[in-house]
Parts: C-alpha cells; structure tokens; sequence
C-alpha cells in the first residue's frame, strides 16, 4: 500500500515553461518532504525539501509547495530547462521514525522539449 | 561532498548464484539503506541500518540479507539469486532525512 503517490508517470514540457509535479501521501504522521532527481544510471540526487510547518521552500528555479489539509504538495520548477528531463520522486518522512526512513513515490519522468 | 560508492555499476548473475552488493560512505553517518528501482515502483526500501552490527527490515526483506561490519560498509547479499531479483539496487547513507545515493547497481539474473 503505498503511502505517497505520483499519479503522473509522465510529464512533458516545453523550454522555458513551467513544470508542475505532484505528489499525494496519506499518513497524517509526515512532517518532512523531499524531491528528488533521477538521472539515467545515476542515484538519485536531492533537490529540495519541505517541512511540514511551513507551506511553501523556494531554491533558485524550484519551488516546492505542502498542502497538508490536502495531504498533497508539489514541485514547480520555472523556467523548464533542457538539463530538467529527468525522473522526480517525491519521499516522505514521518515525525515518529526515528532512523529517518524515507518512503518514495512512484516517480514522474519529466522531458523537456525544446 | 558526501560520497556515496557501490562495488559495481552492472552485473550478470545466474539463478541460485549468491550475490554480494558492496556499498561505502565517506560521511561517517549512522544510518544506510537499500533500495530497490523498478518502473512503477519507485524505490523500495529492502534493508537498513542504525549502527554497526545493527539492521532492520523496509518493505521488502525476503530474499535478501545484509551485513554492516563497519560504520562506512554496508553489504546486500541476496543468498540465492532469483530472475525476480533482477532490478536496479541504489544504496543511501543519511543525515538525519537527507539521504545520499550511490550510482545503482543494474543487476540481472538470468
């Protein structure tokens, strides 16, 4: 049963707009959010994260944004570049696990097209 | 920079064969996970570990065990290879929910 959900397997956008990813979860025990970015035979690299007491983290081109009420956030990066064609997953963490584990989305993979 | 390495970028492995995924760290960080990859699936965590000597199990334990002899050291073994096993293996170390990712390992079991 998974606990954070990407609906979308698959986005595709122009250079230069914006790309908006989103992500659901259903344990009312999350309190810290992050992003991360996927490459080709690559692991993934973090790219942004969230805590629950706050409702939007801005870092350069990237914007991630935390609905709790929803149980719902999401990453806009703006503008899309080329380098952004990647997979994104979103992962949750819980305030009552104490080791830090983490628990993934399915992934959004993200092409940008010139 | 954290770095984070795995013994091998592909490997081929027959069924039965017994398989040993080598995972460093350099960042002296307590905890270390592994995951598995596959399309749909996201990752999966299959084992982590606290502390040396220490481990518990993720989501997906069956078929694999590991070994963590040493903070920077942290092994999967999968005792006898099975074709469902074949998949993309990503070993992470965290501070506190950051976690860091090695490059993966393609394993394929034929």
């Amino acid at each position: 049963d998974q606990q954070v959900k990407q609906n979308s397997p698959s986005l595709s956008v122009q250079e230069g707009r914006i790309s908006i990813l989103n992500c659901d979860y259903t344990n009312s025990m999350f309190d810290y959010f992050l992003w991360y970015k996927k490459y080709p035979a690559e692991g993934p690299t973090f790219l942004i994260s969230i805590s629950s007491i706050k409702d939007k983290n801005e870092d350069g081109r990237f914007t991630v944004f935390l609905n709790k009420s929803a149980k719902h956030l999401s990453l806009h990066i703006v503008p899309s570049q080329p380098g952004d064609s990647a997979v994104y997953f979103c992962a949750a963490s819980a305030n009552n696990d104490s080791w830090g584990k983490l628990q993934f989305g399915a992934g959004t993979q993200v092409v940008v097209t010139p | 920079d954290v770095k984070v390495t795995q013994s091998s970028r592909y490997l081929v492995k027959r069924t039965g064969e017994k398989v040993f995924l080598e995972c460093v760290q350099d960042m002296d960080h307590e905890n270390m996970f592994w995951y598995r990859q596959d399309p749909g699936l996201g990752l999966r965590l299959i084992y982590f570990s606290y502390d040396v000597k220490m481990k518990e199990k993720g989501d997906i334990p069956e078929g694999y065990s590991v070994s963590r002899e040493k903070k920077e050291r942290f092994s999967l073994i999968l005792e006898s290879a099975s074709t469902n096993q074949t998949s993309m293996y990503l070993c992470a170390s965290s501070y506190y929910e950051k976690q860091y990712f090695g490059p993966g390992t393609r394993l394929t079991v034929t």
